[in-house]
């Protein structure tokens, strides 16, 4: 069974930094296209960053490029998502989703609150 | 707002059909693969077409999806009040180099 568990969401400041995790499990790690993908509240969902298998292909969506930095270690079988200078329209849920052509597995999300 | 556009909400009866489209562009539906999610109440989203018109193992028959031009549609037959959720179309978008997906449809089962 495929699974994505996202950890390291929480409170944080304006301005502050927040590194998210996500263990990945059930399937060839390594062989997949991985994703974050954010839903704030009462909004839809948004693409967040998406790296390919051997990290040679990373890409950004333009609200988080040069604040955020998307990583992932095959080994461990897991992903992260280090963020900084974060804003309050960061303010979010953020999913570990699996697949490139189609996003196929979603994790359970953890929530990361940006506030004063 | 979304590169992706649908409609906000649609409503039908038990046991009807309803229909959501989703409108892109060149660089977005015309040319890539549109997926179809669905996101219940307090759970992370669920894939339900992939490559436009494909069933992950699993997805009953009652959800269907197509594609023709720069619109896609999402189909759901014999409504069931379990289908009440969030719908999601979502694609790459080769010029932006980037996952866009649409605002969401609230669908209500009356």
């Amino acid at each position: 069974e495929v699974q994505l568990v996202a950890s390291g969401g929480g409170l944080v400041k304006p301005g502050g930094s927040l590194r998210l995790s996500c263990a990945a499990s059930g399937f060839i790690f390594s062989s997949y296209t991985m994703n974050w993908v954010r839903q704030a509240p009462g909004k839809g969902l948004e693409w967040v960053s998406s790296i390919d298998v051997g990290s040679d292909y990373i890409y950004y969506a333009d609200s988080v490029k040069g604040r955020f930095t998307i990583s992932r270690d095959n080994a461990k079988n897991s992903l992260s998502l280090q963020m900084n200078s974060l804003r309050a329209d960061d303010t979010a849920v953020y999913y570990c989703a699996r697949g490139g052509r189609e996003i196929d597995y979603w994790g359970q999300g953890t929530l990361v609150t940006v506030s004063s | 707002q979304s590169v992706l556009t649908q409609p906000p909400s649609v409503s039908a009866a038990p046991g009807q059909k309803v229909t959501i489209s989703c409108s892109g562009s060149s660089s977005s539906i015309v040319n890539n693969y549109v997926s179809w999610y669905q996101r219940l109440p307090g759970t992370a989203p669920k894939l339900l077409i992939y490559d436009n018109n494909k069933r992950p193992s699993g997805i009953p028959d009652r959800f269907s999806g197509s594609k023709s031009g720069t619109s896609a549609t999402l189909g759901i037959t014999g409504l069931q009040t379990g289908d009440e959720a969030d719908y999601y179309c979502g694609t790459w978008d080769s010029s932006l180099s980037a996952w866009v997906f649409g605002g969401g449809t609230k669908l209500t089962v009356l």
